[in-house]
């Protein structure tokens, strides 16, 4: 059964830099064609890809965040971090993880979210 | 960019009827990596459909999708008071993997 969770801060402040951690369990990011994504939906808003990391450590970045974000695995933990600097609160959103197989960017199995607001 | 335009933003059907939704892109998605998701209020979004036609693990088969190239539907055959949600569709076909706006089905 495959699970993920995410967490981190719920309150950030404007110009810092947000870390959230996804800890997942039911299989292995050592697995051939696996990997670890990160999404974010504003309140009432639609669903936006931010990166995602396979099981040979590629990585992929949403091209107008990339300069901001950095996503990291830690295999042996079963985690993977996410940090995106210099928040703003357009920024706000439920932040999601998310398993994908076959080197994919296609999301089968998903977090709870995790809601990060932006505000001073 | 790709972008995803689906329409209509708002669907307001019975139970029982059957629902049709729309995503067009801007460009041709290659090898029709399209799929769909439902999310329902408070919760994460739900992988119904990938490759453009092929249901996902444990949904029942009156979700059906179709299309190729710029043009993609998400087929409800006969509402269950369960369909009514947001659907959305993303391609995972080009660097920038983006999502439609969504749709939302919602009871007449």
């Amino acid at each position: 059964q495959i699970t993920l969770k995410e967490s981190g801060p719920t309150l950030v402040k404007p110009t810092q830099t947000l870390t959230l951690t996804c800890t997942f369990s039911g299989f292995s990011l050592s697995t051939s064609g696996v990997g670890v994504g990160w999404i974010r939906q504003p309140p009432g808003k639609a669903l936006e890809w931010l990166a995602l990391i396979y099981w040979d450590d590629d990585k992929r970045y949403s091209p107008s965040l990339k300069s901001r974000l950095t996503i990291t695995k830690d295999t042996s933990k079963n985690q993977v971090v996410l940090t995106m600097t210099n928040m703003d609160p357009v920024d706000t959103a439920t932040y999601y993880c998310a398993h994908s197989w076959q080197q994919l960017v296609l999301f089968d199995y998903w977090g709870q979210g995790t809601l990060v607001t932006v505000s001073s | 960019e790709i972008v995803l335009t689906q329409s209509p933003g708002t669907l307001s059907l019975s139970p029982g009827e059957r629902a049709t939704l729309s995503c067009r892109a801007s460009q041709s998605v290659s090898s029709s990596y399209l799929a769909w998701y439902q999310q329902k209020p408070g919760q994460a979004p739900r992988l119904l459909i990938y490759g453009a036609s092929s249901r996902a693990t444990g949904i029942p088969d009156r979700f059906s999708g179709s299309g190729s190239g710029t043009d993609f539907t998400l087929t409800i055959s006969r509402l269950e008071p369960e369909d009514f949600a947001v659907y959305y569709c993303q391609q995972y076909g080009s660097s920038m993997y983006t999502f439609g706006q969504g749709t939302k089905l919602e009871i007449k």
